[in-house]
């Protein structure tokens, strides 16, 4: 099982402020095979990321992916008030489907 | 409008059983390799099982493998999961979602339900 870390645990910022969300594998993910998913109190998961980096629909471009191999970062330009939330990243490149942990994104 | 809506979650004793149901519409179920994922109460995601677009294969976490069974019906444009042997570790949320390729082909979770909700509980 490939196993995915995030980090930190939890980030504090404020509105306006840049946010780096990483994920490391325990594995290598091939082909880029890295979405990322925003989850709020009370709600589903949301798909923000697939192919490490592209946008799902509906997605706005403060939200960008990017890394490969091991190693990727979600980044949030310019938090609006809605983006408080926690963020996963899901491989999907072998195996069972994993999940990171999880990271917060906080006032 | 793609949807899916989960149904059966229910408060169930320890050794108990449960069957969830999912309904879905908006887009050719047939086509796609449907998953529940589950959430312990503010907890992290995790990956429960799946059942390919044609039926024909199912895969489960070890965490449930011999105890959960996967199954779809196409006619109703259904997924379910059956649950045996329940225990409190099982608890949590369960949502159903949608590859977001078609024909089996890995992927990402394009689309959620909104979960259904299973106590295990004496």
């Amino acid at each position: 099982e490939n196993v995915l870390t995030q980090s930190p645990g939890t980030v504090s910022l404020s509105p306006g402020e840049r946010a780096t969300l990483s994920c490391r594998a325990s594995r290598t993910v091939s082909s880029s095979s890295l979405a990322w998913y925003q989850q709020k109190p009370g709600q589903a998961p949301r798909l923000l990321i697939y192919g490490a980096s592209t946008r799902a629909t509906g997605i706005p471009d403060r939200f960008s992916g990017s890394g490969s191999g091991t190693d990727f970062t979600l980044t949030i330009n310019g938090l609006e008030p809605e983006d408080f939330a926690v963020y996963y990243c899901q491989q999907y490149s072998s195996g069972p489907r994993t999940f990171g942990q999880g990271t917060r994104v906080e006032i | 409008e793609v949807q899916l809506v989960e149904s059966g979650g229910v408060v169930v004793p320890p050794g108990g059983s449960v069957r969830l149901s999912c309904a879905v519409s908006g887009f050719t179920f047939d086509h796609y390799t449907m998953h529940w994922v589950r959430q312990i109460t503010g907890k992290g995601l995790e990956w429960v099982s799946l059942v390919s677009w044609d039926g024909g294969s199912t895969y489960y976490a070890d965490s449930v493998k011999g105890r959960f069974t996967v199954s779809r019906d196409s006619s109703k444009n259904s997924l379910y999961m059956e649950m045996n042997s329940l225990t409190s570790d099982d608890s949590g949320l369960y949502f159903c979602a949608k590859d977001g390729r078609g024909f089996g082909e890995l992927s990402y979770f394009d689309f959620w339900g909104q979960g259904a909700l299973v106590t295990v509980s004496s």
